[in-house]
C-alpha cells in the first residue's frame, strides 16, 4: 500500500528565504508525482506534475524534483513571499489508474 | 473559464438526514473524483469515475455513501442516513485522462462542501 509522508507538518520562514519542502513515498513504482497548493477554505490547486521519466519541473519561482529510486520529491520555492503562505500537498497515483494518494501536507507561513 | 463547481458550499444538518452534494466538472474532462478531507485522516479518495463509469469505489466508507454520474457534466455524492462522523470537507475534482495510465494529467479541484452533521 502506497504511503506518502510530508515532514514537517508546519514551517515558518521569513520573507525572501529560499526553502525546500519534502515528500517521500513508499512504493517507487509511480507514474508521476503532483504538487498541490491549498489555501484556507479552498480546494487544491495543481502546481506541478512530474512524469516518472522526468527529474524536475519548473514553474516561475517553483521547482519540483523527483527521485523515484529513493522515493523522494522536493518542492523548492525561491525568494519566498507572504503570498506563498498555504498548505502544500504532494500526491502520487496508486497503481495503473488515476487514484491519488496524498500526503497530509506542509503548512507554510512566510513572515513579512 | 469555469472551474469545477460544487454545491452547496456549506451544509449543516441533523444526524439521520439525507445529504446530497453536487458537482459540475470542467467541460471536456472525462474523469471525476470525490474526496473527503479531515484533520485526522487528511485527503482521501472516495470514488472516481472515468467516462461516467465508476472505476474505483474502494474508498467509499460504507453503504450509507453512494455516488452517481448520470452524464458528463454532473455528479452527486449522497449520504443516507448521515452521522456526525461524516462531518468533513468534501471535494470534487476532474481531469482529462489522455491514454496512458497513472493520472497523467493534473486534477482540478472545486472549492469543496463543508459538511457538519449535528
Amino acid at each position: 500500500k502506497q504511503e506518502v509522508t510530508q515532514i514537517p507538518a508546519a514551517l515558518s520562514v521569513p520573507e525572501g528565504e529560499n526553502l525546500v519542502l519534502n515528500c517521500s513515498f513508499t512504493d517507487s513504482a509511480i507514474y508521476n508525482l503532483q504538487w498541490f497548493r491549498q489555501d484556507p477554505g479552498k480546494g487544491l490547486t495543481s502546481l506541478l506534475l512530474i512524469q516518472s521519466s522526468q527529474r524536475e519541473q519548473t514553474s516561475g519561482r517553483l521547482n519540483a524534483s523527483l527521485d523515484k529510486s529513493s522515493g523522494r520529491s522536493t518542492l523548492y520555492i525561491a525568494a519566498s513571499q507572504p503570498g506563498d503562505s498555504a498548505t502544500y500537498l504532494c500526491a502520487v497515483p496508486t497503481g495503473a489508474n488515476s487514484k491519488l494518494t496524498f500526503g497530509k501536507g506542509i503548512t507554510l507561513s512566510v513572515r513579512p | 473559464d469555469a472551474g469545477v463547481i460544487q454545491s452547496p458550499r456549506h451544509e449543516v444538518t441533523e444526524m439521520g438526514q439525507e445529504v446530497t452534494l453536487r458537482c459540475k466538472p470542467i467541460s471536456g474532462h472525462n474523469s471525476l473524483f470525490w474526496y473527503r478531507q479531515t484533520m485526522m485522516r487528511g485527503l482521501e479518495l472516495l470514488i472516481y469515475f472515468n467516462n461516467n463509469v465508476p472505476i474505483d469505489d474502494s474508498g467509499m466508507p460504507e453503504d450509507r455513501f453512494s455516488a452517481k454520474m448520470p452524464n458528463a457534466s454532473f455528479s452527486t455524492l449522497k449520504i443516507q442516513p448521515s452521522e456526525p462522523r461524516d462531518s468533513a470537507v468534501y471535494f470534487c475534482a476532474s481531469s482529462l485522462q489522455v491514454g496512458g495510465a497513472g493520472g497523467n494529467q493534473p486534477q482540478h479541484f472545486g472549492d469543496g462542501t463543508r459538511l457538519s452533521i449535528l
